[in-house]
């Protein structure tokens, strides 16, 4: 596609409900991140995919948390029982290749507003 | 200490003026380094990318590194109403597994 795409764009969920948030990358990009911004705040890396494997999944908060990336394209975030603290955007990334040494330039989607009720 | 600071600001500056936007990194292996500019709510969007000692510049955007000092900065020139917003600062992991790690981000307000 032209851009990444990621939905929904909003989501209200009550607390103790299990959400799922889609992320479609740049066709051909193979990385994909994913990062949570809080209001007000930086964005809080939560997990990386390389193809379909994730080396670094050090920024999940919890094992609510959890993450897969199929046939090297879509991502799916899932979030089990949902707690008010996990409210904020939800936004992915992917960058065309990885480079040596370091990370490549991401771009983002327009990201997912989470808010738990 | 936070693996990418920056200062929150904001900074403010006047139409015309130059911005100068700073940012230090603690990982020294890092060797590739983003400035990304955020609009109230949307999302970040890339500026600039510098992998090299020294300047970078694109248009109205120079960016500087310095990797002894562990700090790459970013100057706007001629600063418009349409700059403010807040710049995120990213630079990617030297573990090479492709990580980015962003800085709390600078808010620039620039004035008319």
């Amino acid at each position: 596609g032209a851009g990444v795409s990621q939905s929904p764009s909003n989501k209200v969920t009550e607390k103790g409900k299990d959400v799922e948030l889609r992320c479609d990358p740049i066709s051909g990009h193979t990385a994909l991140y994913w990062y949570r911004q809080s209001l007000g705040q930086g964005l809080e890396f939560l997990i990386y995919f390389q193809g379909n494997s994730a080396p670094d999944k050090s920024g999940l908060p919890s094992d609510r948390f959890s993450a897969e990336r199929t046939g090297g394209s879509v991502s799916t975030l899932t979030i089990q029982r949902t707690q008010q603290e996990d409210s904020a955007v939800y936004l992915c990334a992917s960058s065309p290749q990885r480079r040596t040494g370091g990370g490549v330039r991401a771009f983002f989607g327009q990201g997912t507003r989470l808010t738990v009720v | 200490q936070k693996e990418v600071e920056q200062n929150s600001g904001p900074l403010s500056v006047p139409e015309g003026a130059i911005a100068s936007l700073n940012c230090t990194y603690s990982d020294r292996g890092s060797q590739s380094f983003f400035w990304y500019r955020q609009y109230s709510g949307k999302s970040p969007e890339l500026i600039m990318s510098i992998y090299s000692n020294g300047d970078k510049e694109d248009g109205r955007f120079t960016a500087q590194l310095n990797k002894a000092s562990q700090y790459v900065s970013l100057l706007i020139r001629d600063s418009q109403p349409s700059d403010s917003a807040t710049y995120l600062c990213a630079t990617g992991s030297s573990s090479n597994t492709g990580k980015l790690i962003f800085g709390q981000g600078t808010t620039l307000q620039v004035k008319p």
